[in-house]
């Protein structure tokens, strides 16, 4: 079945450095969700990608959606001890449910 | 508006015990999902409810596994008899759309 690659798996930086997770799939997207999860907590939505191409900006986070629609990237901008988490990249497939990549955990330094 | 509920928190139950999981939707939401993440792993799904129907069952681990969503409300998934490998964190998850809304999830630990 369709599945979502994401990597890499566990990034650490220090406090003020960027991070990126990126999410591949071999075959076209419909869409791109991301989540983010906090320790112990459950996944939140950050935003959905549909157009190829599409970029979308929130504060320090830079989402990407690539012209094939095949990858996506999630770029954090000077990391802070909150942005810790496992981040999340889904596929919805309507009729059915989401298809999770399996997740970047960072964590961070101060 | 409130979010989505489960219950309990936190389970842990000897193998071969019985569990029962609960979900309570955002009123109003159409769709259910329920949904596992097994440490370290991926977060999987394991079924869809439209109202009270199953639109989609693929999910579920074996015949162990037994969800339910009574009048269209609220869901339950049963786990009847535990194994060892069925620990994790179960959540739940509803819309009305394409965006989904999480529960807080069930850890559930099966010793």
């Amino acid at each position: 079945g369709q599945q979502v690659m994401q990597i890499p798996q566990y990034q650490h930086v220090q406090e003020g450095e960027d991070f990126t997770t990126y999410c591949n799939s071999s075959t076209t997207l419909s869409n791109i969700q991301w989540y983010k999860q906090r320790p112990g907590g459950h996944p939140v939505f950050l935003i959905q990608l549909v157009k190829s191409g599409e970029v979308k900006k929130q504060k320090r986070l830079t989402f990407q959606f690539g012209e094939a629609k095949k990858n996506s990237s999630l770029h954090i901008t000077a990391t802070q001890t909150t942005d810790v988490g496992t981040y999340f990249c889904a596929e919805y497939q309507a009729g059915t449910a989401l298809i999770f990549g399996k997740g970047t955990t960072l964590s961070v330094s101060s | 508006e409130a979010g989505v509920t489960q219950f309990p928190s936190h389970s842990v139950i000897e193998k071969g015990q019985t569990v029962t999981l609960r979900c309570d939707p955002i009123s109003g939401h159409d769709n259910l999902y329920w949904y596992r993440r097994v440490m370290g792993k991926e977060i999987k799904f394991l079924l869809h409810f439209v109202k009270e129907s199953k639109q989609d069952e693929s999910g579920m681990p074996n015949n162990r596994f037994l969800a339910e969503r009574t009048g269209g409300t609220y869901s339950t998934l049963k786990v009847q008899p535990a194994e060892l490998e069925d620990s994790g964190v179960y959540f739940c998850a509803s819309s009305q759309g394409e965006r989904e809304v999480f529960g807080q999830g069930t850890r559930l630990t099966v010793v």
